[in-house]
This record gives structure tokens, sequence and C-alpha cells, in this order.
């Protein structure tokens, strides 16, 4: 079975900076993706970036990027230049082949302070 | 652009009494989806379905829960005789297809079983 995990529930970072948020999985599969979500206090769940396993190449959404590390199982995600609307739940979430079959993290609170 | 809608945005709903969830996918999508989100956990996977049937369901969905696309547009999430711990955010989304991976989610359906 696969599993996601998010170590950091809470974390904050000062408006124009940059934060790094942690989420490692387990997995046999050899082909997935993975995601990462954004929950803002409205509640909808909304697509920040995503990343094929079998690419090499960390994917990049403007300020958004990950730092894939397949060996580690490790898929973390760099937002940069942080803004006041970042303030959102942050969900990482693996996706086995195209099952379509989401598996998500416990989530990360980003609070962004001005 | 086009988006999942939910309705309602809010149930309340007595113990015990069969509650229909509604979702309108993106109208030219063929892959469907529901997850739960109880409050302050992570969000969990239900039952996806395509071309009329159910793909894949989790232990959660149990035989007091069930999924319908009636009339083509529509995709409803029933249970039948709903508990307190059903209390939960519910989310619908839907996919492209096969070979595409992102799922476009609505805004969610907050269920209070009193």
């Amino acid at each position: 079975a696969q599993t996601v995990t998010q170590s950091q529930p809470e974390m904050s970072v000062q408006e124009a900076e940059t934060v790094t948020l942690s989420c490692t999985y387990d997995t046999s599969e050899s082909n997935y993706y993975l995601f990462w979500y954004k929950q803002p206090p409205s509640r909808q769940m909304i697509l920040v970036i995503r990343q094929e396993a079998y690419k090499q190449q960390n994917a990049t959404e403007n300020r958004f990027s990950v730092n894939f590390q397949k060996a580690a199982k490790s898929f973390s995600l760099k937002i940069s230049d942080s803004q006041l609307g970042d303030t959102a739940m942050y969900f990482c979430a693996f996706m086995a082949g195209n099952t379509g079959k989401l598996i998500f993290g416990q989530g990360t609170t980003l609070q962004v302070k001005p | 652009e086009p988006e999942v809608t939910q309705t309602p945005s809010h149930q309340v709903t007595q113990m015990g009494q069969e509650v229909i969830l509604r979702c309108v996918p993106i109208s030219n999508h063929l892959y469907f989806y529901w997850y739960r989100q109880i409050l302050g956990q992570k969000v969990e996977f239900l039952v996806s379905f395509y071309n009329n049937e159910i793909s894949e369901k989790s232990e959660i969905f149990d035989d007091q829960f069930s999924v319908e696309r009636p009339d083509g547009s529509n995709f409803t999430l029933k249970i039948r005789s709903t508990k307190l711990e059903d209390s939960a955010m519910y989310f619908c989304a839907s996919r492209l297809d096969r070979g595409t991976y992102e799922q476009y989610f609505g805004p969610g359906t907050r269920l209070t079983v009193t």
C-alpha cells in the first residue's frame, strides 16, 4: 500500500521570503505521479504542481517548484517570493499509474505573514 | 473556464436519514471521484467511477454508500443511513480521460449529521 507523509503540521514564512514544505512517500510502484494541492480557507482544492516519476527534471510553475528525489522518495515544494494569498493548507498527493486514485498526506498549514 | 460544481454547499441532516450529495463534473470529463475530509484530517479517497461503473472503492465506501450518474451530467453520492461519523466535507472531482492526470475538484459539500 502507498503512504504519503507530511511531517510539518504548520509552517510560517514572511511575505517575499522562500519556504519549503516536505513530503515523503512510500510505494513499490515504478509508474506514478506526485502532486501538490493547495486548499485555501474557501476549502476548494487547487492543483499547484505535478511531477511524473519518470521525469528526472524537477517541475516548476512560476513561483512554485519541487525537489523530487526519487531514490529517497521525497517530494518537497518550494514557494519563492511568498505572497499573502499563499496562506493555505498544502497537501502532497500520490497517484499510482493512471488509476486516478489520489492518496493524500496529512497536510501542512502555511501562514504567510506580512 | 469550466469547473466542477457541487450542491448543496452545506447539508445538515439527522442521524439515520438519507442524504444525496450532487456534483456536476466538467462536461467532457470521463472519470469521476468522491473524496471526503473529516474536519482537521486529511483528504480520503472514497470511490472512482468510469463508464457508469465503480472502478475502485475504499474501505470507507461500504454498503451505506452508493454513487450514480443518473442523467449524463450529474454525479451523485448517496448515504443511505447517515451516522455521526459521516460528518465531513465531501469533494467531487473529475478527470478528462485516461491519458491525463489532473483532477479538478469541486468546492465541496459540508455534511453535518446531528
